[in-house]
């Protein structure tokens, strides 16, 4: 069974601090792949990014910044000098190996960034 | 750039009637998927639907839950008898389904409904 924990239910900057968003995963396949969403208040689910099982290099774009450690099952995201518009649910996601696998969402962060 | 759409934006029914939600996935997608939201919950999976038929499922899709692609373009989500529980969005998601690797998941807006 796969599992995805975000155990910051909820986190509050003010802007232009740096935030970082936390996830856990669990599962028994040995390829995989990682997802972040973002869900802002309109509601409709915004793709950051996927990263497969086997490519631990961390990933910048932007203002994100993404960690993959596989030694301890997480997939954190960081946001670099947060600003009020990334207020929103991120969601971590995982998928199992195959061309259309269903995918395990987290409980989600709502990140709140004060002016 | 093409995207998935979903009608309604807003659904409003009452409790034990049926309601059907629609889906246009992308064009040449071939894997079709429903999942749910309840308000401030997480996203859960319901159905993954390919050639016309059901590739998985949750526990959550029960007999009074089902998919059907009536036509070339429309993939729809029926929920026979509806409960205050089923209250949620409900995300529709295609993706290409091409051999090797992953396929990535484009979601639709999502429907919300309300069971009064």
């Amino acid at each position: 069974a796969q599992k995805v924990t975000q155990a910051q239910t909820e986190i509050s900057v003010v802007e232009k601090e740096d935030v970082t968003l936390d996830c856990v995963y669990e599962t028994r396949d040995t390829t995989y792949y990682l997802f972040w969403y973002k869900q802002p208040p309109s509601g409709e689910l915004v793709f950051l990014i996927r990263r497969n099982s086997f490519d631990e290099q961390n990933e910048i774009s932007g203002r994100y910044s993404w960690n993959f450690q596989k030694s301890t099952s997480s997939f954190n995201f960081t946001i670099t000098a947060s600003q009020v518009v990334d207020s929103a649910v991120y969601f971590c996601a995982l998928s199992g190996p195959g061309s259309a696998r269903q995918l395990t969402f987290g409980s989600g962060t709502q990140l709140t960034v004060l002016p | 750039e093409p995207e998935v759409t979903q009608t309604p934006s807003h659904q409003v029914t009452q409790m034990g009637q049926e309601v059907i939600l629609r889906c246009v996935p992308i064009s040449n997608h071939l894997y079709f998927y429903w999942y749910r939201q309840i308000l401030g919950q997480k996203v859960e999976f319901l159905v993954s639907f390919y050639n016309n038929e059901i590739s998985e499922k949750s526990e959550i899709f029960d007999d009074q839950f089902s998919v059907e692609r009536p036509d070339g373009s429309n993939f729809t989500l029926k929920i026979r008898s509806t409960k205050l529980e089923d209250s949620a969005m409900y995300f529709c998601a295609s993706s290409e389904g091409l051999a090797g690797g992953y396929n990535e998941q484009f979601f639709g807006p999502g429907t919300r409904l309300t069971v009064l």
